[in-house]
């Protein structure tokens, strides 16, 4: 089972900073990573696919980059309802796994 | 618009079963592959299991073969995920969520069924 490892675990900001995420895999995925947001009390929300692909929706204010095993999402200037939980997740291999999440706090 | 309406939230004793749904709409519902995700209280999402509602390819993580079963009915587009003997520890929010096209990342997720198991 590949392992995905966030960190931080929590990162304190302030609206309008930039946000680094990281995601590392504990053996290469490729490009085959993906990032969900998560607000509380509502279902996760893809963000990014193949590591820097933008899906259907996405502000242009989110990007992922990275391959192999050092991922890292990317929210150039924090918006107020940015700040929840984000998640990474791994489909390079049949048995996809999901990291631990990282919490944006204000 | 593609949709997928889980069904309401149940409460349950340990040793009972259960069987939620998750219902798509707006796609093609034999085209593409419906996934189970848990998220138990507090904390982060776990992948379950994958069903090919065509032709009823079922795959499960090990974590959760033999605890859980995943099947689905065409002909209303529903999808489900049960389980015959549930645990206290099976308390979570479930979510469906529909795979993209050709690989395994989700584009689309349903609201979330809550399971609350308790004595």
């Amino acid at each position: 089972e590949i392992v995905l490892t966030q960190s931080p675990g929590t990162l304190s900001l302030s609206p309008g900073e930039r946000a680094t995420l990281s995601c590392r895999a504990s053996q290469s995925v490729a490009s085959f990573l993906a990032w969900y947001q998560q607000k509380p009390g509502q279902a996760p929300r893809l963000l990014i696919y193949g590591s820097s692909n933008r899906a259907t929706g996405i502000p242009d204010r989110f990007s992922g980059s990275g391959s192999g095993t050092d991922f890292t999402l990317t929210i150039s200037r924090l918006e107020p309802e940015d700040f929840v939980v984000y998640y990474c997740q791994q489909y390079a291999k049949s048995l996809q796994t999901f990291g631990g999440g990282t919490k944006v706090e204000i | 618009e593609v949709q997928l309406v889980q069904s309401g939230a149940e409460v349950k004793k340990p040793g009972e079963s259960l069987k939620i749904s998750c219902k798509g709409s707006g796609y093609s519902f034999t085209n593409y592959w419906i996934g189970w995700v848990r998220q138990m209280p507090g904390k982060g999402l776990e992948w379950m299991g994958i069903i090919y509602p065509g032709d009823d390819d079922t795959r499960y993580s090990p974590s959760f073969q033999g605890q859980v079963s995943i099947s689905a009915d065409t002909s209303i587009r529903t999808a489900y995920l049960q389980w015959s003997n549930l645990k206290a520890s099976d308390a979570a929010i479930y979510y469906c969520a529909r795979r993209a096209e050709s690989t395994d990342y989700w584009t689309h997720w349903g609201q979330g069924t809550l399971v609350t198991v308790s004595s």
